[in-house]
């Protein structure tokens, strides 16, 4: 069975404390992994796209890596405004499917 | 530009009400999605549509109505709905079915009473 799983759950930083998200998955037929970033009560939005292990994507204090079974979200120096609940998703080789992990909850405080 | 948009932002309804819920893109995506999120849960696939087309129904209750007028809308009809059914509906779109990521809209927050 397909499987994306999210850890931790819930993930409390003081500002300046860098962490990793971590997104482990049991596909058949890896189309993509992605991560998003969902505010409370908006829509997901879109930060990465990786394709291939060994592939890294970088984008202010956020960088994402991936390899055969899992992937990454390293949080760099975080910040207040990077509170949010981080989701990883796969697509899949089966017409169009795109499923989500459970998502880990980032709370950074001053 | 990377924006799907979602009417209504808000919806209350009745469970012998008859409504429906739109999603707009003008990205030249091809493929357009509906998801369902409850609280403090991941959004949950409910279709999709390729290329004007339904090729997945995750086994959605027929009570959910979806249809792809043409390739930049999709509405979602909703009718005798229950209060379980109460939830952010979701809206995505991407450049195709496989392969790309999609771009979500904000969201219809649907109470059913």
């Amino acid at each position: 069975e397909d499987q994306v799983t999210q850890s931790p759950e819930a993930l409390r930083l003081q500002e300046g404390e860098s962490s990793s998200l971590n997104c482990s998955y049991t596909v058949s037929g890896l189309r993509g992994l992605f991560w998003y970033r969902q505010d409370p009560g908006k829509g997901p939005e879109f930060l990465f796209t990786l394709y291939s292990a060994g592939e890294e994507k970088e984008k202010e204090r956020l960088k994402a890596t991936l390899t055969k079974k899992e992937s990454f979200l390293h949080i760099t120096a975080p910040k207040p405004e990077d509170s949010a609940t981080y989701l990883c998703a796969v697509r899949l080789d089966q017409g169009g499917k795109l499923i989500f992990g459970q998502g880990t909850e980032l709370s950074v405080k001053p | 530009d990377t924006e799907v948009t979602q009417t209504p932002k808000h919806l209350v309804m009745g469970m012998t009400n008859k409504k429906s819920l739109k999603c707009e893109q003008h990205m030249g995506h091809r493929a357009m999605y509906w998801y369902k999120q409850k609280a403090k849960k991941p959004p949950e696939l409910m279709f999709v549509y390729s290329y004007e087309k339904l090729s997945i129904n995750e086994s959605v209750p027929s009570r959910f109505s979806p249809e792809c007028p043409n390739s930049s809308l999709l509405n979602l009809h909703l009718h005798a709905l229950q209060p379980e059914d109460s939830a952010l509906y979701l809206c995505a779109s991407s450049r195709q079915s496989t392969n790309t990521e999609a771009f979500f809209g904000q969201g219809t927050r649907l109470t059913v009473v």
